[in-house]
């Protein structure tokens, strides 16, 4: 069964620091570009950053931009965010999500999601 | 960034209607497009890529149309398990952005 799940999440000061994981089975995860999508109330659904198979190719958010690195760990089928100097606004379910396609090179629709894991940012 | 817009926000209807999601791009995406179907707790799940493309194991009454800036999502003949909050998203450039949702409910 092809699969994705989260973890990492928990409730963190402004201005502290998170890294997400997300292990992946179920298919040759060295084949597929990944990405990371959140969800807040007030945000709604916002894609955060891409990664591509090889880690060759990274985007992000403007508004993760220098902030969040996306990383990946082919060996051990696992995708990461590290997310720093966290604000409120970063409050949000956090998702790990597969490209369609083997290789891609860009975002397209996103096709295998995780159940996600809970960032909070409060004092 | 390219602005999606869905319509209505809300939708009341019942089983066995045919319902209709429209999504409009503030510039043209193509044909980028896809459609997410997402349940109280559970992540979105795709159903729609390629504008058109119906993703593997999506029941054949969920259908997707359209190409440039105007786009629709139609369930024909609704079931129990439809209702829930429906999502485009345009992948044509950078950021991929979505809509706001469309919330099909129970009339």
């Amino acid at each position: 069964e092809v699969q994705l799940v989260e973890s990492g999440g928990g409730s963190v000061q402004p201005g502290g620091s998170l890294r997400l994981a997300c292990a992946a089975s179920g298919f040759i995860f060295s084949d597929f570009a990944m990405n990371w999508v959140r969800q807040s109330p007030d945000r709604g659904l916002e894609w955060v950053a891409f990664i591509s198979s090889s880690s060759g190719t990274k985007y992000y958010a403007d508004s993760v931009k220098g902030r969040f690195t996306v990383s990946r760990d082919n060996a051990n089928n696992s995708l990461y965010l590290q997310m720093g100097s966290l604000k409120d606004e970063d409050t949000a379910v956090y998702y790990c999500a597969r490209d369609p396609g083997q290789f891609g090179g860009y975002p397209d629709s996103l096709q295998i999601w995780g159940q996600g894991t809970m960032v909070t940012v409060s004092s | 960034d390219i602005q999606m817009t869905q319509s209505p926000s809300t939708l009341s209807a019942s089983v066995g209607d045919r319902v209709t999601i429209t999504c409009r791009a503030s510039q043209s995406v193509s044909t980028w497009l896809a459609w997410y179907q997402q349940k109280p707790g559970k992540a979105p799940k795709l159903l729609i890529y390629k504008a058109s493309g119906l993703e593997s194991g999506v029941p054949s009454r969920f259908s997707g149309r359209g190409s440039g800036t105007e786009f629709t999502l139609t369930i024909s003949g609704l079931q129990p398990d439809d209702f829930a909050t429906y999502y485009c998203q345009q992948c044509s450039s950078l950021p991929p952005t979505f809509g706001g949702g469309t919330k099909v409910e129970i009339k």
